[in-house]
This record gives C-alpha cells, sequence and structure tokens, in this order.
C-alpha cells in the first residue's frame, strides 16, 4: 500500500522558517516525480514544487520561488520541503503527492498544517 | 499559465441522480489532454478520480466517468451514492509548469 506520511507543520511567525518532510512507503521510491500541494483553509488546491526522480530537477509556483526549497533523499525515502521568508498568505495545509499517470497526483499524503502568524 | 474554471460551484442533487460538472480550460490543453479529476471530503486529501481526461483511477467505481477534449472537459457521476457528496476539483498540466487547478465544485445534498 502507498503511504505518505508529512510531518513538520506548525505555527511560524512571519518571516521564519520551517522544514516540512514526507516519508514514503509501499512503492518505488526513486521511480516517481513527487509534489507539494497546498490548500488555505477553505480555499482550493494549489500545486507548490515537483521534484523529478533524481532530485536533478526542480520546479516551483511563482508565489514560493526563491522562498521555498523542494529536495529528497532517496536512501532515506523522505521528500522535503525548506521553506524561509514565511507570509500569512502561505498560511495552508501542504500535502505531498506523487506524480501519476498522464502528470496526475495519483497519491496524496494526509497533509501538515502551517500556520504563519504572530 | 492555464486557467480552469469549473461549474456549477455547487450542484444540489440527491441520491440515484446524476451529476455533470464541467472544466474549461483558458486554452487548449492539445492533443495530450492531460486533465484529471479528483474528489475531496472534509477533513481529507483529494483522491484520484480521472486522469487523462477519461481513464479511470485504480479502485475508482465505474459511476465516475470523465470526457472532453482539448479545452472543455466533463466529469459525470451516473447514480450518486450517499459517499459522492464531495468537492471535485480538475487539474491540468499543459506540458510545462505550473499544474492548476480548477476552483473547485460542490455536489451537496438536495
Amino acid at each position: 500500500e502507498v503511504q505518505l506520511v508529512e510531518s513538520g507543520g506548525g505555527l511560524v511567525q512571519p518571516g521564519g522558517s520551517l522544514r516540512l518532510s514526507c516519508a514514503a512507503s509501499g512503492f518505488t521510491f526513486t521511480g516517481y516525480w513527487l509534489h507539494w500541494v497546498r490548500q488555505a483553509p477553505g480555499k482550493g488546491l494549489v500545486w507548490v514544487s515537483r521534484i523529478d526522480n533524481t532530485g536533478s530537477s526542480v520546479v516551483y509556483a511563482d508565489s514560493v520561488k526563491g522562498r521555498f526549497a523542494i529536495s529528497r533523499d532517496n536512501a532515506k525515502n523522505t521528500l522535503y520541503l525548506q521553506m524561509h521568508s514565511l507570509r500569512a498568505e502561505d498560511t495552508a495545509v501542504y500535502y505531498c503527492a506523487r506524480g501519476g499517470y498522464h502528470y496526475s497526483f495519483d497519491n496524496w499524503g494526509q497533509g501538515t498544517l502551517v500556520t504563519v502568524s504572530s | 499559465e492555464i486557467v480552469l474554471t469549473q461549474s456549477p460551484g455547487t450542484l444540489s442533487l440527491s441520491p440515484g441522480e446524476r451529476a455533470t460538472l464541467s472544466c474549461r480550460a483558458s486554452q487548449s490543453l492539445s492533443s495530450y489532454n492531460y486533465l484529471a479529476w479528483y474528489q475531496q471530503k472534509p477533513g481529507q486529501a483529494p483522491r484520484l478520480l480521472i486522469y487523462g481526461a477519461s481513464s479511470r483511477a485504480t479502485d475508482i467505481p465505474d459511476r465516475f466517468s470523465g470526457s472532453g477534449s482539448g479545452t472543455d472537459f466533463t466529469l459525470t457521476i451516473s447514480r450518486l451514492e450517499p459517499e459522492d457528496f464531495a468537492v471535485y476539483y480538475c487539474q491540468q498540466y499543459g506540458g510545462s509548469p505550473p499544474w492548476t487547478f480548477g476552483q473547485g465544485s460542490k455536489v451537496e445534498f438536495k
């Protein structure tokens, strides 16, 4: 069974930093692209970032470019999102998701809540 | 960036009825039709229903079907079951980032 388990969320002040983790199991980790998708409270889904199988290619949404960094440790089957210069508008549940057929997201974690507030 | 517009915003139906949800793209997704549909229930992560505009994901019941091409796509739930009342999102990939989602359509009890 595919499992994605996020951790690392919490309350952080504006301008602060946080690192999210996503532990994966139940599939060949190196065989897939991985993504972060976020959802502000009561709002829709927004794609944040993607990393390829090896970690050599990464892309970001314009809203987080230069502030967030996606990475993966293929030895530990873990995906990361390092977030800096956090803003109130970054408040959201952050989901990790596995890249599926036809550029879909075929498996999702349960999400971790990041709250940016003073 | 390709913008997806979903309609209606809310659909009020009864179990057993047919639900038809629309997703329109601001530009053609070309012949690849990288269009997916997700279901999300309160407090839960999204679940993939349809990918490639019309292919059902693993373990998705056949009452869910997807159709369309170019800029206009449809998710149809042939006969609503109680567990189908949820929010539905479409998502596209037009060949280059970003991936984008529609704003969601809610299917609620009438």
